[in-house]
C-alpha cells in the first residue's frame, strides 16, 4: 500500500463546474499537508498548506484535512480552462525526519 | 511565496558530455534542497536530499557517480548529470525548503540528450 493515495485521472469537467479532489494516506504522522499545482513542463507550485485538520480557504481554492479518516480534499469552485493542469497532494511530519510525501497528481481537464 | 530559480530550463546535449542544473532560493535561506526526476505523466520521483555543506543524501537506486549534487551555499545547490546518456533525458526538478513543512519549487529543466 502507497503512503499517499491519489487518483491520477484524467478528470473532465466544464467550466463554471465545482472541482474535487481527494487523497487518502496511512500514516497518521503526517501534520502538514499541500496541495500543489502543476502545469505541463513546469514546477510545482504550492496552491495550498494546512496544518493538522481543519479547512482553509484562498479565493476559488478550499482545502480540507480530515486526520480522523486520513483524507485531504481539494475543492476549486467556478472552475477555469486556466485551472486545467496536474494537482499534486503532498504532506509531511516527524516520521523520523521530514520527508514530504507526494501523491501520484490528478489530471484535470476543465473545458470551455 | 518564496521563489526558487532553476536554470537552464531546457538543455540538449550530445552523448557522453556533462551538463550542470543550478537550482537557487532568491528570497530565503534554503537549509535543505531536493532534487527529483519527473517523466510524462508521473509524479515526482525524489533523487536526492541535500543539506548545505554537507553530502546529499540519495534514494535507493540513484547513482551517486552519475548524479553529482553540491550544496555550497544556503541559496545555491547544483546537480551534474555525468556523461549523459539519452536515458538520462528527463525533466529534473529542484526544491528548497527553509523549514521542514513547506517546499518551494523552481521551474525544471528539461534535459534532452542525444
Amino acid at each position: 500500500q502507497k503512503e499517499v493515495e491519489q487518483d491520477p485521472g484524467p478528470l473532465s469537467v466544464p467550466e463554471g463546474a465545482i472541482v474535487s479532489l481527494n487523497c487518502t494516506y496511512s500514516n497518521s504522522a503526517f501534520q502538514y499537508f499541500m496541495w500543489y499545482r502543476q502545469y505541463s513542463r513546469k514546477g510545482p507550485e504550492l496552491l495550498m498548506y494546512t496544518y493538522s485538520s481543519g479547512n482553509k480557504e484562498d479565493g476559488r481554492f478550499t482545502a480540507q484535512v480530515d486526520k480522523s479518516s486520513k483524507y485531504i480534499s481539494l475543492f476549486i469552485r467556478d472552475s477555469q480552462p486556466s485551472d486545467s493542469a496536474t494537482y499534486l497532494c503532498a504532506m509531511t511530519g516527524n516520521t523520523g525526519g521530514f520527508k514530504t510525501i507526494f501523491g501520484a497528481g490528478t489530471r484535470l481537464f476543465v473545458k470551455a | 511565496g518564496a521563489v526558487v530559480s532553476q536554470h537552464p530550463s531546457r538543455v540538449i546535449c550530445k552523448s557522453g558530455t556533462s551538463v550542470k542544473i543550478e537550482c537557487r532560493s532568491l528570497d530565503f535561506q534554503a537549509t535543505t534542497m531536493f532534487w527529483y526526476r519527473q517523466f510524462p505523466k508521473q509524479s515526482l520521483m525524489l533523487m536526492a536530499t541535500s543539506n548545505e555543506g554537507s553530502k546529499a543524501t540519495y534514494e535507493q537506486g540513484v547513482e551517486k557517480d552519475k548524479f553529482l549534487i553540491n550544496h555550497a551555499s544556503l541559496t545555491l545547490s547544483t546537480l551534474t548529470v555525468t556523461s549523459a546518456h539519452p536515458e538520462d533525458s528527463s525533466f529534473y526538478i529542484c526544491s528548497a525548503s527553509s523549514t521542514n513543512e513547506k517546499l518551494f519549487f523552481g521551474s525544471g529543466t528539461q534535459l534532452s540528450v542525444l
